[in-house]
Parts: structure tokens; C-alpha cells; sequence
């Protein structure tokens, strides 16, 4: 498709499994990254790469918290021995910019995770 | 980056303008201001961006006071699918792939 594409867009999962959430970047995008949302607020940044490589981590909120590209395609967020509060939005957007974003990113949908 | 201020919320007619004010009295020289908007249930979507010119696109218009302490996001003619929250951050050159949403302003547009 011509969009950043999530999935799956909705995923339900008890405390303390781990969850796999994927994305699809448009097409020749170099730059990804991963924002948090959670309900009534707006989104948070987690981790942007460019490539392969993470070029910023800094906003995962702790190691159970991980994210590869291993191709500079497609990427996927790991969450490990979930918690109740990684409940929230999962946001995926790509930019073409080969250095930052120029501020112009193109967001996903967003992968729902709810932890019971 | 600098802090940003919006109101909480606003409505708005359909067809007439929507006038979104943003304060950000600390903006320093090598930020710029951007807007996004998110519509119910969909991703933000990016709207416009401006450092100290006045802008225009096909969505909106943005308007930057001189000192650059404040701007306004002018959507023309709103419609109904213009209903959504709507972002204003303020974003250095140097670190532009972290945007901080904060609250945003949700506007509704009224038939």
C-alpha cells in the first residue's frame, strides 16, 4: 500500500506475556520510528532508526522494551513480560529524510495493546 | 525544545475559518513551528511548518509573529472531517525527529 502499515491493529494479551508488534514503512523510507500513546494524551517518542541501526533509543521506557529493523525495511517493537501500563497506542511512522525526519513524518495507524 | 501552549479545545462552524492559536514564548532561533493534526482513531498527520515566514499550503495557512513568541494555524474553510486534535511543536533542527505532542487543542467543527 502507499502508507505506513501496522499490524495487527489490535492486540489483546495478558500480564506478563510477550507481544511482537510489526511495521511497514512507505516504501524507500530510510527513517523509522516508534511513538507511544497513551489514552488521552499525545504521543510519546520511543525510538527512531535510520537503516538498520537505532540512531535514538532514549525514549523506551525500560528494557523490556526492544525494536529492530534488521533489513532498514520492516520493523518490529518487542515487548517483554507485559504490564498493564504498556496498555496504549503503538505508532509507527517513516520519513525519506537520510538525516533526521525534517520534521515531516508519515504515521501508521497504530497497533492497539491491551494488557488484561 | 521549547514548551508549547494551546487551548484545551474550540468549536468552529463548518465554512468558515478556524483560527488555532500556539504560544511558545521560549523558541529558540533554531526551532521551527509545526503542526500536526489527529483525526479520531488514525495517526498524526502532518499539516504545515514554518521558521519565521508566513506559510500557506493546500490545508492550511500558518502565521508567525514577528518576535516568533506565537503563531496561529488558519484552516480556511472547515469542514466537518477538520474535527480532530491539533498539534502545535516546536521542533530543533538538530534533534527533528523527536516530536513532543503534548495535549493539543481539539477542535470541533459544528454544522
Amino acid at each position: 500500500g502507499a502508507g505506513v502499515s501496522q499490524t495487527p491493529s489490535n492486540k489483546v494479551t495478558e500480564k506478563g506475556k510477550y507481544v511482537e508488534l510489526r511495521c511497514d514503512p512507505i516504501s524507500g523510507h530510510t527513517a523509522l520510528y516508534w511513538y507511544r500513546q497513551s489514552l488521552g494524551q499525545g504521543p510519546e517518542f520511543l525510538i527512531y532508526f535510520q537503516g538498520t541501526g537505532a540512531a535514538d533509543d532514549s525514549g523506551l521506557p525500560n528494557d523490556r522494551f526492544f525494536a529492530v529493523r534488521p533489513e532498514g525495511s520492516v520493523s518490529t517493537l518487542k515487548i517483554q513480560r507485559t504490564e498493564r501500563g504498556d496498555s496504549a497506542v503503538y505508532l509507527c511512522a517513516s520519513s525519506p529524510a537520510t538525516r533526521g525526519s525534517g520534521g515531516e513524518l508519515f504515521f501508521g495507524e497504530g497497533s492497539r495493546l491491551t494488557v488484561l | 525544545d521549547a514548551k508549547t501552549t494551546q487551548p484545551t479545545s474550540m468549536d468552529c462552524a463548518e465554512g468558515r475559518a478556524a483560527n488555532l492559536p500556539c504560544n511558545h514564548s521560549t523558541i529558540s532561533g533554531n526551532e521551527y513551528v509545526y503542526w500536526y493534526r489527529q483525526i479520531h482513531s488514525q495517526g498524526p498527520q502532518y499539516i504545515i511548518h514554518g521558521l519565521k515566514n508566513n506559510e500557506t499550503n493546500e490545508m492550511a495557512s500558518l502565521i508567525i509573529t514577528e518576535d516568533r513568541k506565537s503563531s496561529t494555524l488558519i484552516l480556511p474553510h472547515a469542514t466537518l472531517r477538520d474535527t480532530a486534535v491539533y498539534y502545535c511543536i516546536v521542533l530543533s533542527m538538530s534533534n527533528d525527529y523527536k516530536l513532543s505532542f503534548g495535549a493539543g487543542t481539539t477542535v470541533t467543527v459544528r454544522a
